[in-house]
């Protein structure tokens, strides 16, 4: 079955710092791939996306590339702010219409 | 507009009790999903419905869990004989399927479930 694996936290990073988080996942076909986020105290909400290979996804200075070569599609920022503390999830959807997710990862940046 | 809302947020409830979630999905959003997420974990997919019907119900852990969505809008998740294994954040999503393929799935804040 499909399955997402991301790199298990938590990352703790200084303002300004270079961030990646690895994921990569296991389906069949050619699945959509998410990244989510989790603010504190908030619900989980779509960050970027990408539906087909080498498709960048990007969005608040974040982004991912589908790498299916690869089957990754790992998260970067340039330069990370205070505000970005959260849980990052990754996640695909496969044939149906289902999102398998990672489990997830806490990042905490710190001024 | 409005997001996907879930009452309660909390609900404690003790072993063996019977309990109902609630969610009410943004307005004209056709598919409507229910996922939990235990503590540590990422959301795992319960059920989706498309319109009234359950279009994959693979997910649900056994027949202590069911859910329906009578009038195409507002779900309930219904969990019966609950036990400790069951306390979860449970996640509810709804998407517009007619949205051309924008199909983006929009989560609600949760109900944080406690089964004493």
């Amino acid at each position: 079955g499909d399955s997402v694996t991301q790199m298990e936290g938590p990352v703790t990073l200084s303002e300004e710092a270079f961030l990646t988080i690895n994921c990569t996942y296991t389906a069949t076909g050619y699945p959509s791939l998410f990244w989510y986020v989790q603010y504190p105290g908030e619900g989980l909400q779509l960050l970027l996306k990408a539906t087909k290979a080498d498709d960048k996804g990007s969005n608040k200075g974040f982004e991912a590339t589908y790498r299916k070569e690869t089957t990754s599609f790992h998260l970067e920022k340039g330069s990370v702010q205070v505000s970005d503390s959260a849980v990052y999830f990754c996640a695909l959807r496969g044939s149906n219409y289902k999102l398998t997710f990672g489990k997830g990862t806490l990042l905490t940046v710190n001024p | 507009g409005a997001g996907v809302s879930q009452t309660p947020s909390n609900k404690v409830t003790e072993k063996g009790k019977y309990v109902e979630l609630r969610c009410d999905p943004i307005s004209g959003h056709t598919a409507l999903y229910w996922y939990r997420q235990s503590l540590g974990q990422g959301p795992e997919f319960l059920i989706y419905f498309q319109g009234t019907g359950a279009a994959d119900d693979s997910g649900l852990p056994n027949d202590r869990f069911f859910a329906v969505r009578p009038e195409g809008s507002v779900s309930t998740l219904k969990i019966q004989r609950t036990e400790r294994g069951d306390s979860a954040v449970y996640l509810c999503a709804s998407s517009d399927l007619s949205a051309g393929g924008l199909d983006e799935q929009f989560f609600g804040p949760g109900t944080r479930l406690t089964v004493l």
